[in-house]
């Protein structure tokens, strides 16, 4: 089955760090990028960036740089976001998403379930 | 950076045609992506490159796009179509994704 699974819910301290699971199965997991998106409670998608699970390069967007780090372990077809530092307002679900071509560009076909992150004192 | 405007929310009665929009400058020169995000799910891509659907999406959505507005439509609207809708480009200027701040639909 084609699916991307992510790890479970995680509450921390401020200052504390997290690090969110996105493991692949059902497909050749180096053949497409893998998304992160954030939502906060209430709030729209944000993009976070993605990761060329072939060449392993992260690519970062705006105010998603210095604190996150996206890495791969491609023996176990996981893809992760680490956040260090971590701020009240880092609450969110996080989601790790598959970018492929169903048509003729880009999209994101395949979601996790999302990972719930709650920093609070 | 490039920016997606969506109306916050649409409300259309069972049966009706609803149709969500999104703003963006020039956006009908460019693919646009639709989500369908149901309450505390992941989102599903519904629409792709404007108009084209991937499979299990019912003839009901459709997708067009010109000018500034790219419009997503979903005729005969049930109760199962209630969700948040987030359009979504490709920025070439920055080379990041951008997704618009989303329209809720409510069927009434």
């Amino acid at each position: 089955q084609v699916q991307l699974v992510q790890s479970g819910s995680e509450l921390k301290k401020p200052g504390a760090s997290v690090k969110i699971a996105c493991k692949a199965s059902g497909y050749s997991f180096t053949k497409y990028l893998i998304n992160w998106v954030r939502q906060a409670p209430g709030q729209g998608l944000e993009w976070m960036g993605w990761i060329n699970t072939n060449t392993e390069d992260p690519t970062y967007a705006l105010g998603f740089t210095g604190r996150f780090v996206l890495s791969l372990d491609t023996s176990v077809s996981t893809a992760y976001l680490q956040i260090s530092g971590l701020k009240a307002d880092d609450t969110a679900v996080y989601y790790c998403a598959r970018e492929r071509p169903v048509g003729r560009t880009n999209q994101f076909d395949l979601w996790g379930q999302g990972t719930l992150v709650t920093v609070s004192s | 950076s490039y920016v997606l405007t969506q109306p916050p929310s649409v409300s259309v009665a069972p049966g009706q045609t609803a149709r969500l929009t999104c703003g963006g400058d020039k956006i009908g020169l460019t693919s646009v992506h639709w989500y369908q995000q149901k309450a505390g799910q992941a989102p599903v891509l519904v629409v792709f490159d404007g108009g084209d659907r991937p499979s299990g999406i019912p003839e009901r959505v459709s997708g067009s796009n010109s000018g500034n507005t790219a419009t997503l439509t979903i005729t005969r609207v049930e109760a199962g179509d209630e969700a948040d809708y987030y359009c979504q480009v490709w920025d070439t200027a920055t080379d990041h994704w951008v997704f618009g701040g989303g329209t809720r639909l409510t069927v009434l």
